[in-house]
């Protein structure tokens, strides 16, 4: 699997957007980017993933650029809760039989909210 | 939905010792993943099991196996601790190329 380099700490203000840089210069054309991120004492939680168009759910937007060397995590409306340790991942997934990916986690971005 | 549980959330155990973590998937899922989380690290794969196989396997040694059931439900066992076996330990659920749902995770303390 491809490896991210992330920053290390982040701080946004409350209410603002936070933006969550990731580089993977190395991704192959199978490999998805995937977003989790841990919540103090908590187990990794799902946020977003894609693979080369632009993504959006309740929780985030994904954004990846067009030669999808890096990405942008985009959290609209930051809040309190949302200060946890983000995790941008790249791995393939095995759409062959039945079976799901392996997870090579970094030491991912700590974001914190400020109020 | 429980989502995915794990118990027990905390143990400790003594150098040399055996240990066994439990995990129930999600509804649904039919595939789990271990993870080994030291401290002030990101979490660190250490196997999948499917149809109660093995599938994937990390850079652990054997002293880490494994074992799933028909009902999709887990063990993890780790043989012969080691101080630095002492870790959160997550497991994560999924179905086929889904996005993995993990638990809360059992902090092992070994001594």
């Amino acid at each position: 699997d491809a490896k991210t380099t992330q920053p290390p700490s982040m701080d946004c203000a409350e209410g603002r957007a936070a933006n969550l840089p990731c580089n993977h210069s190395t991704i192959s054309g199978n490999e998805y980017v995937y977003w989790y991120r841990q919540i103090h004492s908590q187990g990794p939680q799902y946020i977003i993933h894609g693979l080369k168009n632009n993504e959006t759910n309740e929780m985030a937007s994904l954004i990846i650029t067009e030669d999808r060397k890096s990405s942008t995590l985009i959290l609209p409306h930051a809040t309190l809760r949302d200060t946890a340790v983000y995790y941008c991942i790249v791995s393939s997934t095995p759409y062959s039989g039945a079976g799901s990916y392996q997870l090579t986690f970094g030491k991912g971005t700590k974001l914190s909210v400020i109020p | 939905d429980a989502g995915v549980t794990q118990s027990p959330t905390h143990l400790i155990k003594t150098r040399g010792q055996q240990v066994t973590l439990r995990c129930s998937p999600k509804s649904g899922h039919d595939t789990v993943s271990w993870y080994q989380q030291a401290l002030g690290q990101g979490p660190q794969f250490i196997f999948q099991y499917y149809e109660e196989e093995e599938r994937q396997r990390g850079n652990f040694p054997d002293r880490f196996s494994g074992h799933q059931f028909p009902n999709y439900s887990s063990e993890l066992n780790v043989n012969a601790l080691l101080l630095g076996d002492s870790a959160l330990y997550l497991c994560a659920s999924s179905l086929e190329a889904a996005e993995a749902f993990f638990g809360q995770g059992t902090r092992l303390t070994v001594v």
